[in-house]
């Protein structure tokens, strides 16, 4: 079964910050990835995904990831954070090669911006 | 276009008691989940539904049952519940589309058991 290790459980920065955080997941064949965003009292909407084709993903209000298949990685990025992009950021895996359709989240990383 | 609509928003149970969830969902969507939410864990999924009349075991199933009558609409339902239920419960929905679909979310149910 697939796994999905988000290291950065809770991270502080101040607003302008660049952001960068952490998403290995261990499977041996091929996957989509995901990265979910939840504000605080709403639910969860994507930010971005990946499925095939130019490993460097581009999401929605400036947001980046990066698929490095040999490191099982797909780090989210943020070049300069703002105070509104405060919530917790879930990385997500589903294997392709099962029908079962169903995402393997992470423990989610809990961002907070100081403005 | 409401998208994925979960009822009820909040409820408190005591040990034993039995509910449902309902979620409703109407984007058309073919595949329909159950996730639920607990600090430091992530989401973890309870159970799932490729199509009208089917469903199948996640992750986390024990302790849960689900029926999926119609398109539009997956219930979860606890039958005896305990304390360790207590967590946001999550319904999502997506398109079975080979290649590109993504997952749906509605606004959760906090659920806690006494």
């Amino acid at each position: 079964a697939q796994s999905v290790s988000q290291h950065n459980h809770h991270v502080i920065l101040s607003e302008a910050a660049s952001l960068e955080l952490g998403c290995n997941y261990s499977y041996g064949g091929t996957v989509n990835l995901f990265w979910y965003v939840q504000y605080p009292g709403q639910h969860l909407q994507l930010l971005l995904k990946y499925f095939s084709g130019d490993p460097l993903v581009k999401g929605i209000k400036g947001f980046e990831a990066e698929f490095i298949k040999s490191k099982f990685s797909f780090n989210l990025r943020k070049p300069s954070v703002q105070w509104s992009d405060t919530a917790e950021y879930f990385c997500a895996v589903e294997p392709q090669d099962t029908g079962r359709r169903a995402l393997t989240f992470g423990s989610g990383t809990r961002l907070q911006v100081q403005p | 276009n409401a998208g994925v609509t979960q009822t009820p928003k909040f409820r408190v149970l005591k040990t034993g008691q039995s509910m449902t969830l309902l979620c409703a969902q109407d984007m058309n969507h073919e595949y329909m989940y159950w996730y639920r939410q607990d600090p430091g864990m992530g989401l973890r999924l309870i159970h799932y539904s490729v199509g009208e009349g089917t469903t199948a075991k996640g992750e986390v199933p024990d302790g849960y049952n689900v029926s999926r009558l119609k398109k539009q609409n997956f219930l979860l339902g606890l039958e005896s519940a305990a304390p360790s239920q207590t967590s946001v419960y999550f319904c999502a929905s997506s398109r079975h589309r080979t290649g590109v679909y993504e997952q749906y979310f509605g606004p959760g149910t906090r659920l806690t058991v006494t």
